[in-house]
């Protein structure tokens, strides 16, 4: 499946470097997600994209900023993480907005991220 | 608040059959979803119920009960590829998707 791709699949990174993931989704879907994974936690929303606009922002630190400059791409850039930032970063699509099947996300393959 | 519940770990034979239950408490609700993600893969849509029933798709059905806040997903004829951690989540009244904290299902041979 490689209707959403992101880059790097893994990162190791220090506190104090900056660096930024990409989400690209080749679906034609209007909505963007970025998840936050780790180890045995439900999924954590980040952000959504509706149409390139920001809808939702949940409580997310600073360090962490997305960027969307059209529908099919999504950046998320890192500065001054902490280690308990290390996590899977997930990227999902939806056609949205919408009843259920339209909302249904798929998902990229994430990025592995590593904060030393 | 918004929560979902399912178990932490499931261990079951190749061959036989496994059920997965989901209990959830949303403010409205617009659907149960079930994914399946395998180790360091991507979840990958499995399921969407919005009408309280069974729905069969080959080998996988999911069941929804909407008055008890209630699903399972039901998995037949277990191959050692279905070993994979099984995600619910549920879709509350801003269509906001509530994701529990997925069931690791092991199989074993």
């Amino acid at each position: 499946e490689t209707g959403v791709t992101q880059t790097p699949r893994h990162l190791v990174m220090g506190m104090t470097n900056k660096k930024s993931l990409k989400c690209e989704q080749h679906l034609g879907h209007n909505a963007m997600y970025w998840y936050k994974q780790s180890a045995k936690k439900p999924l954590e929303l980040m952000f959504v994209y509706n149409f390139k606009e920001q809808t939702e922002n949940n409580s997310v630190p600073s360090r962490f900023s997305p960027e969307c400059p059209n529908s099919s791409h999504l950046f998320l850039h890192l500065h001054t993480l902490q280690p308990e930032d290390s996590a899977l970063y997930l990227c999902a699509s939806s056609q949205g907005p919408g009843d259920g099947p339209r909302e249904t996300q798929y998902f990229g393959p994430g990025t592995r991220l590593l904060v030393l | 608040g918004q929560n979902i519940d399912q178990p932490t770990e499931m261990t079951a034979t190749e061959g036989a059959i496994v059920q997965i239950n989901c209990t959830y408490q949303t403010s409205g609700f617009n659907g149960l979803f079930w994914y399946q993600q395998h180790a360091g893969e991507a979840p990958t849509f499995l399921s969407y119920n919005v009408l309280d029933g069974l729905e069969e798709k080959g080998r996988f059905s999911s069941f929804l009960s909407r008055s008890k806040g209630y699903s399972y997903l039901l998995l037949k004829e277990l191959q050692m590829k279905d070993s994979a951690s099984y995600l619910c989540a549920a879709m509350d009244s801003n269509y906001q998707l509530i994701w529990g904290a997925g069931t690791k299902l092991i199989i074993k041979p």
